[in-house]
């Protein structure tokens, strides 16, 4: 069974550091990219962070750009993303999501196929 | 940036009956398309991709159908179990969301 566990979030004052985890299990990690999630409270979805399955291929989305870093270690089946600089708007639920799909001209074709149960991150003063 | 906008942003529907959800896409994402099942507390699930293919665990009474810009997710009986939000996803570029619709008990 595929499993997805997120930790690591909490209330830091703005401009704090924080260090999400995902530990997977279940699949062969080093087989897939893995992707960032997050979700605003009460609000949709938004992709934040991609990196391929041998971490040569990372990607963010603008509004993260030179804050957030995302890595991931295939000897320990995790994923992580390292937030700096954070802001009120970072509040949200952030799940570690599975990819399928593919990336054609360095343009990734991502949907998901299975979600951690998130972790909320809370910037607040 | 792929702009996907869904409608309406809550359905009321008896069990039952039949509900409709429509996603619409600023640029054409040809089949590339994802819908997700999200109930309060939880995580999305996969629900269709691919536009119409139905993911694991998912009954024949959901169905998805579409292409080009215009995408549309159908309950053919609602079941109590069906109450939550609905999100659609692009993945013909960059992944982006829709703002997702609420189907209630009506």
């Amino acid at each position: 069974e595929v499993q997805l566990v997120e930790s690591g979030g909490g209330l830091v004052k703005p401009g704090g550091s924080l260090r999400l985890s995902c530990a997977a299990s279940g699949f062969t990690f080093n087989d897939y990219s893995m992707n960032w999630v997050r979700q605003a409270p009460g609000k949709g979805l938004e992709w934040v962070s991609s990196i391929s399955s041998t971490s040569a291929s990372i990607y963010y989305v603008d509004s993260v750009k030179g804050r957030f870093t995302i890595s991931r270690d295939n000897a320990k089946n995790s994923l992580y993303l390292q937030m700096n600089s954070l802001r009120a708007e970072d509040t949200a639920v952030y799940y570690c999501a599975r990819v399928q799909g593919s990336m054609v001209r360095g343009v990734i074709r991502y949907y998901y196929d299975y979600w951690g149960q998130g972790t909320l991150v809370t910037v607040s003063s | 940036e792929i702009v996907m906008t869904q409608s309406p942003a809550t359905l009321s529907v008896s069990p039952g009956e039949r509900a409709t959800l429509s996603c619409r896409a600023s640029q054409s994402v040809s089949s590339n398309l994802a819908w997700y099942q999200q109930k309060p507390g939880q995580a999305p699930r996969l629900l269709i991709y691919g536009a119409s293919t139905r993911a694991t665990g998912f009954p024949a009474r959901f169905s998805g159908s579409g292409s080009g810009t215009e995408f549309t997710l159908t309950i053919s009986s609602l079941q109590s179990e069906d109450f939550a939000v609905y999100y659609c996803q692009q993945y013909n570029n960059w992944p982006t969301f829709g703002q997702g619709t609420k189907v209630e008990i009506k």
